[in-house]
């Protein structure tokens, strides 16, 4: 399958400063990227779309302004977490789509860790 | 109600065993049924993708979905340690968008 690589894989950062997390399409050009978030022992939860050169659209209950998403490109996306607090430690995945109606592949996963 | 039922176990097995994984849902857009693979601290693997009503099988995975009942279940044959790892069940109503997970089930396959 196709390759999302997603970086860092771990972070660990203090309370009120912000976290820059990357996915990168390696092999295809992503017009779709979805962020996720799962929390431990639960379901991944869907955080925001985006297309590239657009604004992402967000989940009901998902801050905008707090989880900010970029995609500039077709092969990067990125998620950025603003004045991150421990309630925002969990582990956050991104998924990567080609074309519309084909498979999504998933990165690796961030763990972000806000102490 | 959660739109996707998932018991989270864990289920544990002796090698050689026969596995089931289910999952109910309550949304009846879905349409395309997917089964993920998550080993500890890694993003999810597609194992199986279903369209509608029906079986599917694959090397030791076959994958049921009965549409009717809103029930879909994940079968593995021949259990091995190396299966032992979290399975999520995803749901969506249109291809490739907006994903709906289960909570995922801890599955332990003993040698």
């Amino acid at each position: 399958g196709a390759v999302v690589s997603q970086h860092p894989s771990r972070v660990i950062c203090k309370s009120g400063t912000s976290v820059k997390i990357e996915c990168r399409s390696l092999d295809f050009q992503a017009t779709t990227m979805f962020w996720y978030r799962q929390f431990p022992k639960q379901s991944l939860m869907l955080m925001a779309t985006s297309n590239e050169g657009s604004k992402a659209t967000y989940e009901q209950g998902v801050e905008k302004d707090k989880f900010l998403i970029n995609h500039a490109s077709l092969t990067l996306s990125t998620l950025t977490v603003t004045s991150a607090h421990p309630e925002d430690s969990s582990f956050y995945i991104c998924s990567a789509q080609g074309h519309v109606n084909t498979e999504a592949f998933f990165g690796q996963g961030t763990r972000l860790t806000v102490v | 109600q959660k739109e996707v039922e998932q018991d989270p176990g864990p289920l544990s097995v002796p090698e050689g065993a026969i596995v089931s994984l289910n999952c109910t849902y309550s949304n009846s857009a879905f349409q395309y049924f997917m089964w993920y693979r998550q080993y500890s601290r890694k993003g999810p693997e597609l194992l199986m993708y279903t369209y509608s009503s029906g079986n599917k099988e694959d090397g030791r995975f076959t994958a049921q979905v009965d549409k009717s009942s809103k029930y879909i279940s994940l079968f593995i044959r021949d259990s091995q340690p190396s299966d032992s790892a979290t399975y999520l069940c995803a749901m969506s109503a249109s291809n490739g968008n907006k994903l709906v997970f289960g909570a995922g089930t801890i599955l332990r396959v003993k040698s």
